[in-house]
């Protein structure tokens, strides 16, 4: 079955313990990002890859990290993470990114930073 | 100005009700447009692209009016199912621009 998996589904840290999120999918897609999703301000993007070895900033990158080693693997990182990262987040890939692909989501890690 | 605009609702309507959402835009440069369904705490899906001359799949039909910047989606004979966020997407270099969604309530 064609998917994006994401996981963990739900995590509670503290402030400053690094984690990280895994992302990964089966499609052969190029391209995969991350948004974060909170009350009143919808889906913001904070990275996303064109291609393995090629990232880019969204439009809120500040206090994260990503990689692309892989093709099929997009992990998100937090280094020292802050109670305003507290949120609902998902990866997407999608065939090609740009005009005219849809992105396809994973089903969402909900963060609380304590 | 946020790029994409959309009415938060709710929007409540009976079964069997036709309904309609506008999604108006801005920086038209963009050739892809979409609507994604989010129903509550759960991942966005596909519900369908937007072309040009408008389409339709079953109950659902989505137009695009490049002229007045908007792009629309018309639910016919709405189901409790329906009941859902529908978020616009305007596509378009690799920064997507989501709409903060319109709330869709359907009842008995």
């Amino acid at each position: 079955e064609a998917q994006v998996t994401q996981n963990p589904r739900y995590l509670i840290t503290v402030t400053g313990k690094k984690l990280t999120v895994t992302c990964s999918q089966n499609m052969n897609h190029e391209y995969m990002s991350w948004y974060r999703q909170d009350p009143g301000l919808g889906l913001r993007q904070i990275y996303y890859s064109m291609n393995v070895e090629v990232t880019d900033k969204g439009d809120v990158p500040e206090g994260y990290k990503v990689s692309r080693k892989e093709k099929r693997n997009f992990p998100l990182i937090l280094e020292s993470p802050s109670p305003n990262q507290t949120s609902l987040y998902f990866c997407a890939s999608s065939l090609s990114g740009g005009q005219g692909s849809p992105l396809h989501f994973g089903n969402g890690t909900r963060l609380t930073v304590t | 100005r946020k790029e994409v605009e959309q009415d938060p609702g709710p929007f409540n309507v009976p079964e069997g009700a036709t309904v309609a959402f506008n999604c108006t835009y801005s920086n038209s440069a963009s050739q892809s447009f979409f609507w994604y369904r989010q129903d509550c705490r759960k991942e966005p899906k596909l519900l369908m692209s937007v072309y040009s001359s408008g389409n339709e799949d079953g109950r659902f039909t989505a137009q695009l009016n490049r002229a007045s910047q908007y792009i629309s989606l018309l639910i016919r004979d709405s189901k409790l199912s329906d009941s859902a966020t529908y978020l616009c997407v305007k596509g378009g270099s690799y920064i997507p621009t989501f709409g903060r969604g319109t709330s869709l309530i359907v009842h008995p």
